[in-house]
């Protein structure tokens, strides 16, 4: 079985302060973990995703998530946000083990609102 | 590339009518999944295909129907819309390997009058 949590149905945050969007899951074997992205009245956009190796994964837009195996979790960050970041924010893992079975599981979404 | 595209973009049903949203893909991607969403519930599966010729249920199947008679395309059919079928819906598609993102269509907005 595999499960997603994300803690927050809204972060707060001003203009070119750091960003973190947290993210926890459980899988029963190895997880391969994703971020996407959505603006208003636009589809879920792909921005990074962990498979393997390096704890810590770049992606679009200047974003990167880290990895913590003994926290599951893989939480999203930015060094340094901007008012354009403002979106919805969705976490989504599937597990390796589940026997090609193809069906990630999303988190509720984070909105995510960076204040001028 | 176009991606995944959907049409129609916006529909408006009367309770009892029925529908046919349209998801095309040209990426040569063998699975496809259709999402409804609505407020402060995330994305819900309704059902997904692994390749062509077969569908399956996801989570929240009922009232819904689909095809996937070609590989790029995917169906979804509400034979008798109700006004609990009030969504945004979403398509998307991904490639054999398990790691592989999904890529989303922009979405069809229907309203069930």
């Amino acid at each position: 079985a595999q499960s997603v949590a994300q803690p927050e149905d809204q972060v707060n945050v001003a203009e070119g302060n750091p960003l973190t969007v947290k993210c926890t899951y459980s899988v029963s074997g190895n997880p391969y973990l994703f971020w996407y992205v959505q603006y208003p009245n636009r589809g879920l956009q792909f921005l990074l995703k962990y498979i393997t190796g390096d704890n810590l994964v770049k992606g679009s837009y200047g974003f990167e998530a880290e990895f913590n195996k003994s926290q599951t979790s893989f939480h999203l960050k930015k060094p340094s946000a901007l008012v354009s970041d403002s979106a919805l924010y969705f976490c989504a893992v599937r597990d390796d083990s589940s026997g090609g079975s193809y069906i990630p599981t999303f988190g509720r979404g984070t909105s995510l609102i960076v204040h001028p | 590339n176009a991606g995944v595209t959907q049409t129609p973009k916006f529909r408006v049903l009367k309770t009892g009518q029925s529908m046919t949203l349209l998801c095309a893909q040209d990426m040569n991607h063998e699975y496809m999944y259709w999402y409804r969403q609505d407020p402060g519930m995330g994305l819900r599966l309704i059902h997904y295909s692994v390749g062509e010729g077969t569908t399956a249920k996801g989570e929240v199947p009922d009232g819904y129907n689909v095809s996937r008679l070609k590989k790029q395309n995917f169906l979804l059919g509400l034979e008798s819309a109700a006004p609990s079928q009030t969504s945004v819906y979403f398509c998307a598609s991904t490639g054999l390997a398990g790691y592989n993102e999904q890529f989303f269509g922009p979405g069809t907005r229907l309203t069930v009058l």
